[in-house]
């Protein structure tokens, strides 16, 4: 079975850009969960989606958003880019929510600004 | 503060050696995962553990949840330049529909 996909892996983007980026969940998984990894602050959840809906979320500001499609893929979005958003973007997918759900990541989209 | 606190931030160790990675949550944990990430690549999943007390077993990797379910041991025997990475412990709350709380991870680096 293939694992979590993301695309792209790597990104450059400007100050004031705004950027998509992909997730391919397990087949058979519909919860999808969006981090953040910096070195600063570490792995930081952004929001989490089940079933198209989104059922929780960060401490994000407004410029990131994100949503599911109904075959479970994900996207997120970051608008009007800082140079603060430099960071690897993980998701992670999983066949339910909750402790028994293994949650399973994928190879991580690496985001620059400049 | 981190929700997770894991120790050491930083181990080194010949191969061949035994070590210890905890991670200790002042909240009780409905489920915990350990998982290991390359520098700047996405996280391998390990293990997740459930029930206090419960111990996993993956090749030389061990895991075990403490009956209080607040903290938990990562335990490699016989170490081996593969096992090179940073190890991660994150935390299901049981309440926050998916998210994962982590701590912020321990450097391990096997010197053969």
């Amino acid at each position: 079975k293939a694992g979590v996909t993301q695309t792209p892996r790597y990104l450059i983007k400007t100050r004031g850009q705004q950027v998509t980026l992909s997730c391919s969940p397990i087949s058979g998984h519909r919860s999808v969960s969006w981090y953040q990894q910096t070195p600063g602050q570490g792995l930081q959840f952004l929001f989490e989606y089940f079933s198209e809906t989104q059922r929780n979320k960060g401490n994000f500001p407004g410029r990131f958003s994100g949503r599911q499609f109904s075959n479970s893929r994900s996207e997120m979005n970051v608008s009007t880019l800082e140079l603060g958003d430099s960071a690897l973007y993980l998701c992670a997918s999983s066949d339910g929510v909750g402790p028994l759900h293994e949650q399973y990541f994928g190879p991580g989209t690496r985001l620059t600004v400049t | 503060s981190q929700e997770l606190e894991q120790s050491p931030q930083s181990l080194i160790v010949q191969e061949g050696k035994n070590l210890t990675i905890n991670c200790t949550s002042s909240k009780t944990l409905y489920g915990l995962y350990w998982y290991k990430q390359k520098y700047g690549e996405g996280l391998i999943f390990l293990m997740m553990l459930q029930k206090g007390g419960e111990e996993k077993s993956h090749e030389k990797i061990t895991a075990k949840l403490d009956e209080k379910k607040q903290q938990s041991s990562l335990h490699i025997t016989a170490s081996q330049p593969s096992h090179a990475g940073i190890y991660l412990c994150g935390a299901d709350r049981g309440s926050t529909l998916g998210r994962l709380y982590f701590g912020r991870g321990t450097q391990l680096t096997v010197w053969p």
